[in-house]
């Protein structure tokens, strides 16, 4: 892996059901992951911050796990709610300083 | 608490013409800062980030610059716009670069005709 990878691009769930997403990343020279969510009209808000393999964090319903060997995170969503529609960002902080953003995961809950 | 302003919210511009967006953070000094751009189908693309005053780190050659001539004041500039340069501007701050998130600004719309 050579850029930051987001799975899928889009994503449409019913109110109520669970739901996860992939970032994969480059594992060489990994300082950090950050995930984000961007909800329409709004500016990126700031999730979580992970630099541990086996970090796993959690915030009320959407929950994540880092593994830094393999080069990947998920993002899980339990019991999504219309609020929870947004596009999710995963950035990559590399050994350069520099936060290289997927393309995003693009989250629509269907009431 | 801490806040970023980012002005302003749209902008339409010629091709040609210059340039000025301007971001500043309340609340917090010595912030690291950033201007990203996300062109349509893309992702966020760091364009400059600023550890301090006169600090400006370039990721991409292009004809956009920054400048910070204030701790808390992030400028980015053209001196002529191009088509390619339309996209949707956004400014950031952090604490720390590696183990603190981001915080943005509401961005600006930029459309180049």
């Amino acid at each position: 892996i050579l850029n930051v990878e987001q799975s899928p691009q889009s994503l449409h769930v019913q109110e109520g059901d669970s739901t996860n997403f992939t970032c994969s990343f480059p594992s060489s020279n990994f300082y950090a992951l950050h995930w984000y969510r961007w909800e329409t009209a709004k500016s990126p808000e700031a999730l979580f911050v992970m630099t541990l393999n086996g970090d796993e964090k959690k915030k009320g319903r959407i929950s994540a796990t880092l593994n830094t060997k393999e080069g990947y995170s998920y993002l899980y969503i339990k019991g999504s709610q219309p609020e929870d529609s947004a596009t999710y960002l995963c950035a990559s902080l590399s050994g350069n300083e520099k936060l290289t953003f997927g393309t995003g995961t693009r989250l629509t809950i269907i009431p | 608490s801490q806040t970023i302003h980012q002005w302003p919210a749209t902008l339409v511009q010629p091709v040609g013409s210059p340039l000025s967006l301007e971001c500043t953070v309340e609340g917090t000094s010595n912030p690291n800062l950033y201007w990203y751009r996300q062109a349509a189908g893309r992702g966020l693309q760091l364009l400059f980030y600023s550890v301090g005053i006169g600090q400006i780190s370039s990721e991409v050659p292009q004809n956009l610059s920054a400048s910070r001539p204030q701790d808390r004041q992030f400028i980015l500039s053209s001196k002529k716009l191009l088509l390619s340069d339309s996209g949707f501007y956004l400014c950031a701050w952090s604490k720390d670069r590696a183990s603190q998130p981001q915080h943005f600004g509401d961005g600006t719309r930029l459309s180049i005709l």
